[in-house]
C-alpha cells in the first residue's frame, strides 16, 4: 500500500537552530514529491517539487532534498516566522495526491 | 495572497439550510479540486475536475454537490449537512489538467461550521 510518513510529528527550534524534517514513502510510480507550508487557518502553501533521486532545491533558509525512499526538508538557521505546519505530499498515477500527517514546526525567539 | 480564491472565508450553516462555496482561480489552470480538512489533519480529496468534467469523486456524500461552471469557476453546493460536515474546505488547481505532475496551489479555504 502506497504509504507516506513524515516525522517528527513536532519540532521546536530556538532560532537559529538547522534542523530537517523527514518525508519517507512508499510508493511505486512516483510523479512528484511536494512540500507545503501551512499556516492556522490558511491554505498550504506550495514550497517545492523534486521529481527525481537526487534533486535538490532551495528557498531562502529551506532546502529540499529527495532520494529514492525519503525527501527532507533543510531549515537553515530558522527564523520564528518560519513556525508552521510543513506537509509532504506525493503524486502518484492520475489526480490524486496522498499527504503525510506533517510535521508542526515551532521556532521560539 | 495566494491566487486562488475562495469566499466566503467563514460559513455558519444550519443542518436544513442550502449554501454553496465558491472557488475562482486565473492562471489558466485546467485541473481543479475540493478537499476537505480536519484540525491537525492534512487535506482530504473529496473531487477533481479536469478540463471542466468531473473526473474523480471519493465516494463523497450526495449532501456535497460540485460544479465547474467555467475553467476559472468551481462551485460546492452543501445541503442537509451534518455535525461532522464542520470543517476547512479548501479549492486548489494545477496547470496540467490534474493528469501530470505540475504541482496544485491552493486558497485558504472556507472555514465551515454546522450547527
Amino acid at each position: 500500500e502506497d504509504q507516506v510518513t513524515q516525522s517528527p510529528e513536532a519540532l521546536r527550534l530556538q532560532e537559529g537552530e538547522s534542523s530537517s524534517l523527514n518525508c519517507s514513502y512508499t510508493v511505486s510510480g512516483l510523479r512528484g514529491l511536494f512540500w507545503y507550508r501551512q499556516d492556522p487557518g490558511k491554505g498550504p502553501e506550495f514550497l517545492f517539487t523534486l521529481y527525481s533521486a537526487g534533486e535538490e532545491k532551495e528557498k531562502e533558509r529551506l532546502k529540499a532534498t529527495l532520494t529514492k525512499k525519503e525527501s527532507f526538508l533543510h531549515i537553515t538557521a530558522p527564523k520564528p516566522e518560519d513556525s508552521a505546519t510543513y506537509l509532504c505530499a506525493v503524486r502518484l498515477s492520475g489526480s490524486r495526491l496522498t499527504f503525510g500527517e506533517g510535521t508542526q514546526l515551532t521556532v521560539n525567539p | 495572497d495566494t491566487e486562488v480564491t475562495q469566499t466566503p472565508k467563514h460559513l455558519v450553516m444550519g443542518m436544513t439550510n442550502k449554501k454553496s462555496l465558491k472557488c475562482e482561480q486565473h492562471m489558466g489552470h485546467r485541473a481543479m479540486y475540493w478537499y476537505k480538512q480536519k484540525a491537525k489533519k492534512p487535506p482530504e480529496l473529496m473531487f477533481v475536475y479536469s478540463y471542466e468534467k468531473l473526473s474523480i469523486n471519493e465516494s463523497v456524500p450526495s449532501r456535497f454537490s460540485p460544479e465547474c461552471p467555467n475553467s476559472s469557476l468551481l462551485n460546492l453546493h452543501l445541503h442537509a449537512l451534518q455535525p461532522e460536515d464542520s470543517a476547512l474546505y479548501l479549492c486548489a488547481s494545477s496547470q496540467d489538467g490534474g493528469l501530470g505532475n505540475q504541482p496544485q496551489h491552493f486558497g485558504d479555504g472556507t472555514r465551515l461550521s454546522i450547527l
